[in-house]
């Protein structure tokens, strides 16, 4: 099956400094990714729509500049948290469009996450 | 902007006990996705729902997608301390193929 690796799992960095998490589609090629930030206990949250060769589409109320997102390949799509606050904290989880249909819907394929805790 | 309401927000049952978790919006969704996750882990797909009305059962779980396509449903049947998690139900439409609107989640947790 489809399988969507991210890395790193478990980050924790220092205020001020930007921290990459990347989304790899192991088997597969996926022309668009999902990034969500996801609190405790908490719904996921959509961030942004990263599309393979474009600019990612950003939700509304999220900060491109704080966020970056970037998908130079089909296989890897990262996000790099710029200039890192405690209120940046959470846990960050992306999914790819595996380009199936299952059901007459998309079939996406959920990373594991990766929680960021900033100090 | 689609919303999905989820309820309840947290389910504390016994073991062998049955419930139902529900998902409504006032928007039409082409599809509506069930997901299972555990702490620290991300989202599992249980089942993906689209025709109004549909039913659809996974051993003890069945899920219902409402005649107007606007809610859907989660019952489980004689719930096992396994089942403990959050369950989200996404719904996704239109042209935004792959862009899932989730609901505020259940955290269910069953006590042996």
């Amino acid at each position: 099956g489809a399988v969507v690796s991210q890395h790193p799992s478990w980050v924790i960095c220092k205020s001020g400094t930007s921290v990459k998490i990347e989304c790899r589609s192991l088997d597969f090629q996926a022309t668009t990714m999902f990034w969500y930030r996801q609190f405790p206990k908490q719904s996921l949250m959509l961030m942004a729509t990263s599309n393979e060769g474009s600019k990612a589409t950003y939700e509304q109320g999220v900060e491109k500049d704080k966020f970056l997102i970037n998908h130079a390949s089909l296989t890897l799509s990262t996000l790099t948290v710029t200039s890192a606050h405690p209120e940046d904290s959470s846990f960050y989880i992306c999914s790819a469009d595996t380009g199936a249909v299952s059901s007459g819907a998309n079939v996406l394929t959920f990373g594991a996450g990766s929680r960021l805790t900033v100090l | 902007t689609q919303l999905l309401e989820q309820s309840p927000q947290f389910l504390s049952i016994q073991e062998g006990e049955n419930l139902t978790v529900y998902c409504n919006s006032s928007s039409v969704f082409s599809s509506l996705q069930w997901y299972r996750q555990e702490p620290g882990e991300g989202p599992v797909l249980l089942v993906t729902v689209v025709t109004g009305g549909e039913v659809k059962k996974l051993k003890r779980l069945t899920f219902q997608f409402g005649d107007a396509r606007k809610d859907s449903s989660l019952h489980i049947t004689a719930a096992q301390p396994g089942d403990t998690g959050l369950y989200l139900c996404a719904g996704g439409g239109g042209t935004s193929y792959g862009k899932l609107t989730f609901g505020q989640g259940t955290i269910l947790t069953v006590h042996p």
